[in-house]
């Protein structure tokens, strides 16, 4: 079967840096996709990995290793409004996108 | 603003009254979704259309239909709701051609609730 993983919650201190872990068993790979939901709203859009390697964005930063089967997110210099849940998904062989269930991060004062 | 959006934001319905959620989008994507999202799990794929073309996904109950009469609109029916179908309705969009697949755009989602 296919399967995401990543932890139920993480906290993390505000200004700090976080970093969360996504691996998957997916049948094929055609890309990681990274998104930011808070509660209550839709998710969007954060970060797209196809290669091995680091992408850098502003504060976020994604990394793919196709070979292990895992990615994580890195948050640099976190903010309040950070905490919200990231969701982890792979796109398989088929296109379909296959959704983890999420890692809620809690930022403290 | 190019968006996606869906309406209403909070339904309240009966238990086996028939609901129907709307979705529209302003992007021109040829890709339209529908997730189901309960509380602290991972969206659910219920379908989705490429262009006309209809994709339900197999574990999907027959009590959820959709329709797409063009490209702006997108509308799931449910049948006769029932209170395991109380959760976060989401519509989605993306652009999808000769191979290539981008991220998809999320509307701000239908909280169905069901009595």
């Amino acid at each position: 079967g296919q399967n995401i993983d990543q932890p139920t919650e993480m906290t993390a201190t505000e200004g700090a840096i976080v970093q969360i872990n996504c691996t998957y068993q997916t049948s094929g790979f055609n890309g990681l996709f990274w998104y930011q939901q808070h509660a209550g709203e839709a998710p969007t859009f954060l970060s797209y990995n196809v290669l091995d390697g680091l992408e850098e964005k502003g504060r976020f930063s994604s990394f793919l290793s196709r070979s292990k089967g895992y990615s994580y997110l890195l948050l640099k210099e976190l903010q309040m409004k950070d905490s919200a849940s990231y969701l982890c998904a792979v796109l398989d062989s088929n296109y379909q996108l296959i959704w983890g269930a999420g890692t809620k991060l809690i930022i403290k004062p | 603003d190019a968006m996606v959006i869906q309406n209403p934001r909070y339904q309240v319905t009966q238990f086996g009254k028939p609901v129907t959620l709307s979705c529209s989008q302003t992007l021109n994507h040829n890709v339209m979704y529908w997730y189901q999202q309960k509380s602290s799990q991972a969206p659910k794929l219920l379908f989705h259309y490429y262009d006309k073309d209809f994709n339900n996904e197999a574990d999907t109950p027959d009590n959820f239909q959709s329709r797409r009469p063009n490209t702006s609109f997108c509308f799931l029916d449910i049948r006769s709701p029932g209170l395991g179908d109380a959760a976060m309705y989401l519509c989605a969009t993306s652009v999808e051609a000769g191979g290539t697949y981008n991220e998809q755009f999320f509307g701000p989602g239908t909280r169905l609730t069901v009595l």
